[in-house]
């Protein structure tokens, strides 16, 4: 079946940017999704790509999709402290049904 | 919107008892999720309704898990009877329709002595 990978722990300092990076199998794939997870909270929708974008800017956010690798990432500008929470990427493709990876925790510290 | 509204926020209860958990999904949304958040596991699916009906139930678990959703503004998850390793946070997502993006509630924490 499909999957979606993510590393689970990323660590930054605060006004650095942040990375998070995702890895999917669906070649089906049409929308992308970053989903941010803050403690004892739900999942929050971030922001979502289509699969015939490459990139997607929403202020501190920058969406990277590469199609060819199934690679997308989130950048995260002046990473701040309130940026602490989990990030998790999620691919939906013809099952309707979206696939999540376990999330990526992303630490700020000062 | 007051968003996904789910009830309660924790439940504490004892093996072999029986856990009702309740979602109200976005008016207007004819799509609703069940899933279950773990460590181990990550978050799986349990069960999608759409207009009410029970469309993929193949993540529930087994059969001490059961969900219905006898309208648009209200469903249940049902755990009977429950054991330590449904200990877990349960959310309810809702969509539009199936394909469109889901918002999700703040979740129950569950917690099986």
């Amino acid at each position: 079946g499909e999957d979606v990978e993510q590393s689970l722990f990323l660590s930054v300092r605060e006004g650095d940017s942040s990375v998070i990076n995702c890895t999917y199998t669906d070649s089906s794939s049409t929308y992308l999704y970053w989903y941010k997870q803050e403690p004892g909270a739900g999942l929050q929708l971030l922001t979502y790509i289509f699969s015939n974008m490459d990139m997607k800017q929403d202020q501190r956010l920058t969406v990277l999709l590469n199609k060819k690798d199934k690679h997308l990432s989130l950048r995260i500008a002046d990473t701040q402290t309130g940026d602490s929470a989990i990030y998790f990427c999620a691919e939906k493709g013809g099952s309707y049904i979206p696939t999540f990876g376990r999330g990526t925790s992303l630490i700020v510290h000062p | 919107d007051a968003g996904v509204i789910q009830s309660p926020r924790h439940e504490v209860t004892e093996m072999g008892q029986e856990v009702t958990l309740r979602c109200k999904p976005i008016s207007g949304h004819n799509s609703l999720f069940w899933y279950r958040q773990t460590m181990m596991r990550g978050l799986e699916l349990l069960i999608y309704f759409n207009n009410n009906v029970p469309i993929d139930d193949s993540g529930m678990p087994e059969d001490r898990f059961s969900a219905k959703m006898p309208n648009a503004s209200f469903s249940t998850l049902k755990i009977q009877p429950s054991e330590p390793r449904d200990s877990a946070v349960y959310f309810c997502a809702s969509a539009v329709a199936g394909a469109d993006t889901q918002y999700f509630g703040p979740g129950t924490r569950l917690t099986v002595l």
